[in-house]
């Protein structure tokens, strides 16, 4: 059973858009969510992380929103650039023991 | 922010052979690292993970004795695929647990069987 499900598979934004990944869990258990960057041929990053006692955190362009009662949390990067063009990934983690992927959203900013 | 470096970053060996992977941990002691897995396109597939001074936990389906791993000090765990085929190659990340519990990958590993 898939722990974090992700969506979309792929996004293509323009320059200057907004891009928006979604994640869903099942697990309430779960106490930490990060979002993950990862380039072609590299590990991922880690981008920006949010618990679940707060609704929303920003860190520059981008923002997490948090949905406790629905179970789902949102990655929303503002002003989007070519450089921001790579694949992403939601997670989800408990007690920091394990930490579940979802499936990965290929961005692509068009200039 | 913390670094884990990962070594070799791509390797080509034969059928048969095995092949070591590292993972460090820089500027952080990690009692905890993990190995994922990842085909192309897809997501990482966590494979096991590894614990300073004590043996690795394995996830199901993932043989242990083909994929060794060691984590001999707080700043190197190491994964050996042994005897390698084909169907074994694919990227493999390690992560570390640093402070305030964030994990930081490593930059990967792709291993190519020939």
């Amino acid at each position: 059973q898939q722990q974090v499900k992700q969506s979309p598979q792929s996004l293509i934004v323009q320059k200057g858009g907004i891009s928006i990944i979604n994640c869903a869990y099942e697990n309430t258990a779960f106490d930490y969510f990060p979002w993950y960057q990862q380039f072609p041929g590299k590990g991922p990053a880690l981008l920006i992380a949010i618990r679940p006692d707060v609704s929303e955190k920003k860190e520059g362009r981008f923002t997490i929103s948090f949905n406790k009662s629905a179970k789902q949390f949102s990655l929303h990067i503002m002003d989007s650039q070519p450089g921001d063009s790579a694949t992403y990934f939601c997670a989800a983690s408990y007690g920091f023991n394990k930490f579940y992927f979802g499936s990965g959203t290929k961005l692509n900013v068009k200039p | 922010g913390a670094v884990v470096s990962q070594h070799p970053s791509w390797v080509i060996c034969k059928s048969g052979t095995s092949v070591k992977i590292e993972c460090r941990s820089l500027d952080f002691q990690a009692t905890t690292m993990f190995w994922y897995r990842q085909f192309p396109k897809q997501s990482l597939m966590l494979m096991a993970t590894s614990n300073e001074g004590s043996k690795a936990t394995y996830e199901q389906g993932v043989e242990k004795d083909k994929f060794l791993i060691n984590h001999a000090s707080l700043t190197l765990s190491t994964l050996t695929v042994t005897s390698a085929h084909p169907e074994d190659s694919s990227f493999y990340i390690c992560s570390a647990r640093g402070k305030n519990e964030k994990l930081f990958f490593g930059s990967g590993t792709q291993l190519s069987v020939l």
